[in-house]
């Protein structure tokens, strides 16, 4: 069955600090793959997306995400926590072929930033 | 930036009663969708549209819903009488319907939170 696992439920950095929050996905073939933010109010922003090519891909904010297909995982990352970044984190997949066009997502990360 | 709006942003209502959430996708997008949340749990895909009719639906999504787009900029959502465990967040999405399935990014609206007491 196709599933996106996000293990950490929450997780609480300090400001500064780098952060990496865990993607694992279970599908067919390799989907495509996003990651979407949801600050508090607000809706589903995309940070970024990998459709092929090169697997570390950059996104919005100073966020970078690797895929690792031997590892079926899709992992954000960020080099230095900023207070602002606390939100809640999803990670989604799409289908790589035609016949349906739903997003499968994960439970979300909640992200905690201490001064 | 050109972004979904989703109205209202909170409804409450009583079991059995009809809700209808609003939404207005990006403007030149083509396909639309409505995914729920129900709190603590996954974001789940309810519905998507095209052209006038839904183009996919899951087991979610049975007789008590339904959407429509009644003028060129709204598409909604209707829930015919709800139920306790409707309660969740719904956010409304839209895609430019261009390129293949997957491909295509989906933007999102806030949600709108609905209670059902």
């Amino acid at each position: 069955a196709q599933s996106v696992t996000q293990p950490d439920i929450h997780i609480t950095v300090s400001e500064g600090a780098s952060l990496e929050l865990r993607c694992n996905y279970s599908y067919g073939a390799t989907p495509y793959l996003f990651w979407y933010v949801q600050s508090p109010g607000q809706g589903l922003q995309l940070l970024l997306k990998y459709f092929s090519g090169d697997t570390l891909v950059q996104g919005i904010k100073g966020f970078e995400a690797e895929f690792k297909r031997s590892q079926s995982s899709f992992n954000l990352r960020k080099p230095s926590v900023h207070w602002s970044d606390a939100a809640e984190y999803f990670c989604a997949v799409g289908p790589p072929t035609s016949g349906t066009y739903k997003y499968i997502f994960g439970t979300g990360t909640r992200l905690k930033v201490l001064a | 930036e050109p972004e979904v709006t989703q109205t209202p942003s909170h409804q409450v209502t009583q079991m059995g009663q009809e809700v209808i959430l609003r939404c207005v996708p990006i403007s030149n997008h083509l396909y639309f969708y409505w995914y729920r949340q129900i709190l603590g749990q996954k974001v789940e895909f309810l519905v998507s549209f095209y052209n006038n009719e839904i183009s996919e639906k899951s087991e979610i999504f049975d007789d008590q819903f339904s959407v429509e787009r009644p003028d060129g900029s709204n598409f909604t959502l209707k829930i015919r009488s709800t139920k306790l465990e409707d309660s969740a967040m719904y956010f409304c999405a839209s895609s430019g319907g261009v390129l293949a399935p997957g491909r295509e990014t989906q933007y999102f609206g806030p949600g709108t939170r609905l209670l059902v007491l």
